[in-house]
């Protein structure tokens, strides 16, 4: 199946600071979305993103849905250690289905 | 909010054998639901897009008579892995979109090890 390349692969940063991560993709998408999993767990829906130019924030995390609508950016301000985990980007064209980011994989310092 | 509940969370099963995992929409109906499979540090690949009274459609490279797709009713989706081999063992796990709005929610996942 179709996948999308998300960068970074990983972030090793420090407690307070801010992270941006992005998913792109060869074929314009109508609806973007961010999870996070935890290690043995499913993943959680974070931000839903639905029309191009959209910017939409969850408490501390911000995604925006590009313009092209080939691409989508996430940003976690003021990161804390339970930010820790993976987090996946999922777009979706004309199917039902969606297909899934390569994943970044978060680790906070304290 | 939605939920969907994945049973069993693991299963360790001898190769030859096959297991059968069960997708459940708990307090919504949901006439499609996705199965997708995750190696260790990977991401999700979807398998096939189960639909509700009818055939699910398989991605391409997923061999349908290896991974067995059953939708019988509005709740329930299974998912039956039949002559596991050691390279069968992954993380299943499913999702399900209540009809009515576009959120996917995910179960817990199952851990498969066939050995």
């Amino acid at each position: 199946g179709q996948q999308l390349n998300q960068s970074p692969q990983s972030m090793f940063i420090q407690e307070g600071e801010d992270v941006s991560m992005n998913c792109t993709s060869s074929s314009i998408f109508n609806t973007w979305l961010w999870y996070k999993q935890d290690p043995g767990e499913g993943p959680v829906l974070l931000i839903a993103l639905y029309k191009a130019g959209e910017l939409t924030s969850n408490g501390r995390l911000t995604a925006q849905f590009g313009i092209t609508r080939k691409d989508s950016f996430l940003n976690i301000s003021a990161s804390i250690p339970s930010d820790v985990g993976i987090y996946f980007c999922a777009g979706r064209g004309t199917g039902n289905q969606f297909y899934f980011g390569t994943g970044t994989s978060l680790t906070v310092i304290p | 909010g939605a939920v969907v509940s994945q049973h069993p969370s693991r299963v360790i099963c001898k190769s030859g054998t096959s297991v059968k995992i069960e997708c459940r929409s708990l307090d919504f109906q949901a006439t499609t639901m996705f199965w997708y499979r995750q190696f260790p540090k990977k991401s999700l690949m979807l398998m096939a897009t189960s639909n509700e009274g009818s055939k699910a459609t398989y991605e391409q490279g997923v061999e349908k008579d290896k991974f067995l797709i059953n939708h019988a009713s509005l709740t329930l989706s299974t998912l039956t892995v039949t002559s596991a081999h050691p390279e069968d063992s992954s993380f299943y796990i499913c999702s399900a979109r209540e009809a009515a709005n576009y959120g996917y929610t995910f179960g817990s996942g199952t851990r498969l090890t066939v050995v």
